[in-house]
């Protein structure tokens, strides 16, 4: 079936204009989780949700970072004011449920904050 | 700070050589993953050990994880030209702390 599908692909944006990424999981899976990959931090965690809830935020890296998940299914990242220090790959991913399940990545959205 | 380190940072081989790439972490684990990306994109997830689990197969790749030292190793052997890209393990937090930490990767070039 199909595997996750992000968009945009690429993106390129103002230092200060908000920016919003989407991600659609593998239908049928409970759990979704967002990520980032730059150079100088590798790949780290953002945010997951279980259904539409996000039980853990510990990884957003500034108030102006949120996400949401509606209908268990889709998933929005907004980036608000961006700053060229957020310009990196965001990745989502998702998972039949928590616990021991395999991730399954989408292909990415690149982000270029100018 | 990265849970999962893996080293060599850098692996260059033969094509029909093996490669073995080793992962470290620090804290306990419910499972470990490995993932493949070419070219800075698209995340391929190639194999789950769990921590009960001490070696597992698929294909031409090979993990294993010893958890009382808190490593694992990945396996490729006959390695191809299409192998060619960066290797990451990921490691979950243990317990019901489910986010994957991944290390900063070893970058495989396979050589025709």
């Amino acid at each position: 079936g199909a595997g996750v599908s992000q968009s945009p692909s690429n993106k390129v944006t103002e230092k200060g204009k908000d920016v919003e990424l989407r991600c659609d999981p593998i239908s049928g899976h409970t759990a979704l989780y967002w990520y980032r990959q730059s150079l100088g931090q590798g790949l780290e965690f953002l945010i997951y949700f279980q259904g539409n809830s996000a039980p853990d935020k510990s990884g957003l890296p500034s108030d102006r970072f949120s996400a949401e998940r509606t209908g268990g299914s889709v998933s929005t990242l907004t980036i608000q004011r961006t700053q060229q220090e957020d310009s990196a790959v965001y990745l989502c991913a998702s998972s039949w449920g928590l616990g021991t399940e395999t991730q399954y990545f989408g292909p990415g959205t690149r982000l270029l904050v100018l | 700070s990265q849970q999962g380190e893996e080293d060599p940072q850098a692996l260059s081989i033969q094509e029909g050589e093996n490669a073995t790439m080793n992962c470290s972490y620090k804290t306990s684990i419910n499972n470990l993953q490995w993932y493949r990306q070419n070219s800075g994109r698209g995340l391929v997830h190639l194999i789950l050990i769990r921590s009960n689990e001490r070696e597992k197969h698929s294909g031409r790749l090979r993990v294993t994880l010893d958890t009382s030292k808190k490593s694992s190793s990945l396996l490729i052997t006959a390695s191809r030209a299409a192998d060619t890209a960066s290797y990451f393990c990921a490691t979950d937090g243990g317990g019901s702390n489910y986010k994957l930490t991944f290390g900063k990767g070893t970058l495989l070039t396979v050589n025709p």
